[in-house]
C-alpha cells in the first residue's frame, strides 16, 4: 500500500531535550515536505527536499533541521525544543514536486512542557 | 500570506451538491489552483487541481471561472464522511510551494 509512515505519532517532551520525527515513504517520491498545524489554521510549510542532499527553508524554519540522505525518508529534528514548538506536524511527499499531488502522513502531535 | 479567501463554514444537506467558493484573484496566468481537504486532524486528502479549464475527478468537479480569479469545488452528492476542512491553495511565485489558508469548515446534515 502506497503511504507516508510518521513516528512519533504522540510525543510529549521537555524544553530543550533533542528529538526527531521520522518521515518515511514507499512511492520513490523525490519530493517531501514538513508542516505544521496550530489550531484554527491552516499548514505552514517547515522544510521541503526536492530530492536527495537537496533541502530548502520554507515558511516557518527556526528551530527545526531536517536531512535527507535517501529518497525514501525525511526526518525532521528540533534540537532543542521549545513549548512554541508544540503542534500537529505533518510529513507529505509527491511524485511531481509541489505541482503534483501529495501524499501526507497520519501527522505527530507533539506537545514540549 | 495565503492568496486565496474561502468563506469560514458552509452546510449542506446529505445527499445535495455541495459548491465550495474560493477567490483567488490575484493568481497569475500559470498557476493552477489546488483542492484539499482534511477530516479530523488527519493528514490533508488531495482532491483535485486545475489550470482554466473544469476537471472532474471521482472525488470532485472543479470549475474556474474564465478570468481564473475564482473557483468552485463540487461535490455532486455529499455524504456524511464528506465533513471536512477544505482548503484552496494556489501557490507561491517563486517556489511554487503551497500556501495554505483556514479553509471551509463544510458540515453535512443528515
Amino acid at each position: 500500500e502506497a503511504q507516508v509512515t510518521q513516528n512519533p505519532r504522540y510525543l510529549i517532551t521537555v524544553t530543550g531535550k533533542k528529538l526527531t520525527v521520522t518521515c518515511s515513504q514507499n512511492m520513490n517520491h523525490e519530493y517531501m515536505s514538513w508542516y505544521r498545524q496550530d489550531p484554527g489554521l491552516g499548514l505552514r510549510q517547515i522544510y521541503y527536499s526536492m530530492n536527495v542532499e537537496v533541502t530548502d527553508k520554507g515558511d516557518v524554519p527556526e528551530g527545526y533541521k531536517v536531512s535527507r540522505k535517501e529518497k525514501r525518508n525525511f526526518p525532521l529534528i528540533l534540537e532543542s525544543p521549545s513549548p512554541n514548538q508544540t503542534s500537529l506536524y505533518f510529513c507529505a511527499s509527491s511524485f511531481q514536486g509541489p505541482r503534483g499531488e501529495q501524499y501526507f502522513g497520519p501527522g505527530t502531535r507533539l506537545t514540549v512542557t | 500570506d495565503a492568496k486565496t479567501t474561502q468563506p469560514p463554514s458552509m452546510d449542506c444537506a446529505e445527499g445535495r451538491a455541495a459548491n465550495l467558493p474560493c477567490n483567488h484573484s490575484t493568481i497569475s496566468g500559470n498557476e493552477y489552483v489546488y483542492w484539499y481537504r482534511q477530516i479530523h486532524s488527519q493528514g490533508p486528502q488531495y482532491i483535485i487541481h486545475g489550470l482554466k479549464n473544469n476537471e472532474t475527478n471521482e472525488m470532485a468537479s472543479l470549475i474556474i471561472t474564465e478570468d481564473r480569479k475564482s473557483s468552485t469545488l463540487i461535490l455532486p452528492h455529499a455524504t456524511l464522511r464528506d465533513t471536512a476542512v477544505y482548503y484552496c491553495i494556489v501557490p507561491m511565485d517563486s517556489n511554487y510551494q503551497l500556501i495554505w489558508g483556514a479553509g471551509t469548515k463544510l458540515i453535512i446534515k443528515p
